[in-house]
């Protein structure tokens, strides 16, 4: 247990619907990220943020996904419209820092299932 | 562009040793090595920065050749727990986020 924590683990929904996922970070790391990765394959960079500011989001993300850190705390994480595509594991990691030369604490995961 | 990781996979006898290599093709501030076991999140296991610095766990050992863009991790002595998949992840100047590699997957059997 990293200390980085996710809800919900699994979520089974289907295509057309809307779905929210949460990250608690570790309290004191100002850096929180969200990642996707599918079977095989390493996780890749969706989007990241600062305490609550959103610095970066990935250009290959659809404008179905959107991301926010309210007062710099957790974060969620919407896909609307899911498609089967999406289906996948969400990953969040914090850190304290610049992600450069900081470690970056994982959570457990949600696993999306589109049917 | 991801980085590539050789060899894909390998699989080795407890004891035995195994290096694993990733390459950029950016000019890259750090390197991070990850393992990840199935169904379970990536680990922390080493942050190797431009200039020589590195960051990790005292078992594990990693080299950095800037001039290359490459990295390598150096298992030594493996044991049935060092089983999974390894990421490197790199940071490229003008970039603050992890670009993760293609994966080695590393099978120890006793």
């Amino acid at each position: 247990d990293t200390g980085v924590s996710q809800n919900p683990r699994h979520k089974i929904t289907k295509r057309g619907q809307n779905v929210t996922f949460r990250c608690d970070p570790i309290s004191e790391h100002n850096r929180l990220y969200w990642y996707r990765q599918t079977l095989g394959q390493g996780p890749e960079f969706l989007t990241y943020f600062q305490n609550e500011a959103q610095l970066e989001k990935s250009r290959l993300l659809s404008d179905r996904f959107s991301a926010e850190r309210p007062k710099g705390s957790f974060s969620t994480l919407e896909i609307q419209r899911t498609e089967q595509g999406d289906s996948a594991m969400y990953l969040c990691a914090t850190s304290k820092g610049l992600a450069d030369y900081n470690e970056q604490f994982f959570g457990p995961g949600t696993r999306l299932t589109v049917l | 562009q991801q980085p590539v990781q050789s060899p894909q996979a390998v699989i080795l006898r407890e004891g035995e040793d195994a290096v694993i290599n990733c390459s950029s093709s950016k000019a890259l501030y750090s390197v991070h090595w990850y393992r990840q076991k199935h169904g379970e999140a990536p680990v922390f296991l080493m942050i190797l920065l431009k200039g020589g610095e590195q960051k990790g766990h005292e078992k594990i050992s990693a080299s950095f050749n800037e001039k290359k863009q490459q990295s390598s991790l150096y298992l030594t002595a493996s044991q049935l727990s060092y089983s999974g998949t390894y990421f490197c992840g790199t940071v490229d100047f003008g970039n603050e986020k992890l670009t993760f590699g293609t994966g080695t997957r590393l099978t120890i059997i006793p």
